[in-house]
This record gives structure tokens, C-alpha cells and sequence, in this order.
């Protein structure tokens, strides 16, 4: 059985479309992550969410938005999309041992 | 804020040949500092973390506070060891990586 998935990996899109990444973790953890990786492999984090609750957000613009309706689930949704956005995103989630399991990725491709 | 880097990018060796992949850090408070491996095709892992200090697949770490140091380290290297290699620090909430680096182990 998976514990991160996330879909869809792959997604190409327009400038100024809106689109969605859905993560969802079946380890019961309590404590979710998204993450960007750019095209130079540089892996940064974008939010945190423990028991649904923010946690962290690094000053991601506000045209990303997460939502997580349950512990087990952490969306991401992205309005009007920039060139700049293309990038790999990796849901994560942790329990009490800090170790983070990772999805497979979704690789966004804007034109 | 914690920092991590890696210097090199990419690491070229021969098999058969040590292997050390250099990571740096910068934190106040006390760091827990892990490594984390990407195989081709395949998602991101947990290698190895600072406070078990236990080797796994032959890699060791050792957390060197005076240096800000943990580099990683395998005295012979094998070709399935190819991959990139991140080294994370976890700090303030949340887990921050270093830039990596790509390994590849040459026949």
C-alpha cells in the first residue's frame, strides 16, 4: 500500500489557469508538509500543517493555497499560474520519529 | 534560520572507491541532521539521521558540532550507490535541505 500519494504526477497547463495537487498519507501521522523542487534539484519548503492546522509557511505568494479537510489529506491549490511556478511538488508527511516519508511527486509544467 | 549546504553538486568516484559527500550547517539551537536519498525513479528516503549513529547500506555520519559538519561517508563505493543525496537539517518546525548532490559511481 502507498503512504504518500499524490496526484496527478504530471500536470501541463496555461498561464493563469488554476489547478490542484491532492496528497493524502496513510501512516496516521499527524503532520503534513508540500515542498518545491526546482529545476536545480534545490528542495524548499512551502507549508506545514499539523492536525490541519498551519504551521509553516515560507512566505509562499498567496496565490498557493493548502487545505488539509483532515489529518490524513493536504492540498494544494494554485491560482493564476506563472512561468515560475513549473517545479516538482512533494507532499510529506511525519509522525513522532521527525522522519518524513514523500509522495512521488507532481511535476508542473506551465506554458 | 538554519542553513545547509553541500558544496559539490555533482561527485563523480570509481566503484570500489571511498566516498564522502560534504554537508555543512548552520543553526543556534542543538540540530538534528539527517540524510535523505533519491534513487532514479524512485521517491525520497530517509538514509541515515545523526542520532541513531548507526550505518545503513555501508554510509556513515558523523555529527562534528565544532565544524558544523556532517558529511557523509562509505569507504567503497558501489554502483547501485548512484543517486542524489540531501542533507537536511531539522530545526524550528521544520526540515530544510541542503541544495544536494549527484552521485555517480562510475565501473
Amino acid at each position: 500500500d502507498t503512504a504518500v500519494s499524490q496526484t496527478p504526477k504530471y500536470l501541463v497547463t496555461q498561464m493563469g489557469n488554476d489547478k490542484s495537487i491532492k496528497c493524502e498519507q496513510n501512516l496516521g501521522h499527524d503532520t503534513m508538509y508540500w515542498y518545491k523542487q526546482d529545476s536545480k534539484k534545490f528542495l524548499k519548503i512551502m507549508f506545514s500543517y499539523n492536525n490541519k492546522e498551519l504551521i509553516i509557511n515560507e512566505t509562499v505568494p498567496n496565490r498557493f493555497s493548502p487545505k488539509s479537510p483532515d489529518k490524513a489529506h493536504l492540498n494544494l491549490h494554485i491560482n493564476s499560474l506563472e512561468l515560475g511556478d513549473s517545479a516538482v511538488y512533494f507532499c510529506a508527511s511525519s509522525g513522532y520519529t521527525g522522519e518524513l516519508f514523500f509522495g512521488e511527486g507532481s511535476r508542473l509544467t506551465v506554458l | 534560520a538554519q542553513r545547509v549546504t553541500q558544496p559539490e553538486k555533482l561527485l563523480s568516484v570509481f566503484k570500489g572507491a571511498p566516498v564522502e559527500l560534504k554537508c555543512n550547517y548552520s543553526y543556534s539551537g542543538s540540530p538534528e541532521l539527517f540524510w535523505y536519498v533519491q534513487y532514479s525513479r524512485q521517491r525520497l528516503q530517509l538514509l541515515l539521521r545523526h542520532i541513531s549513529r548507526e550505518s545503513i547500506k555501508g554510509f556513515t555520519a558523523d555529527l562534528n558540532k565544532g565544524e558544523t559538519s556532517f558529511h557523509l561517508k562509505k569507504p567503497f563505493a558501489q554502483e547501485e550507490d548512484s543517486a542524489m543525496y540531501y542533507c537536511a537539517l531539522y530545526g524550528a518546525q521544520k526540515l530544510v535541505f541542503g541544495q544536494g548532490t549527484r552521485l555517480t559511481i562510475n565501473p
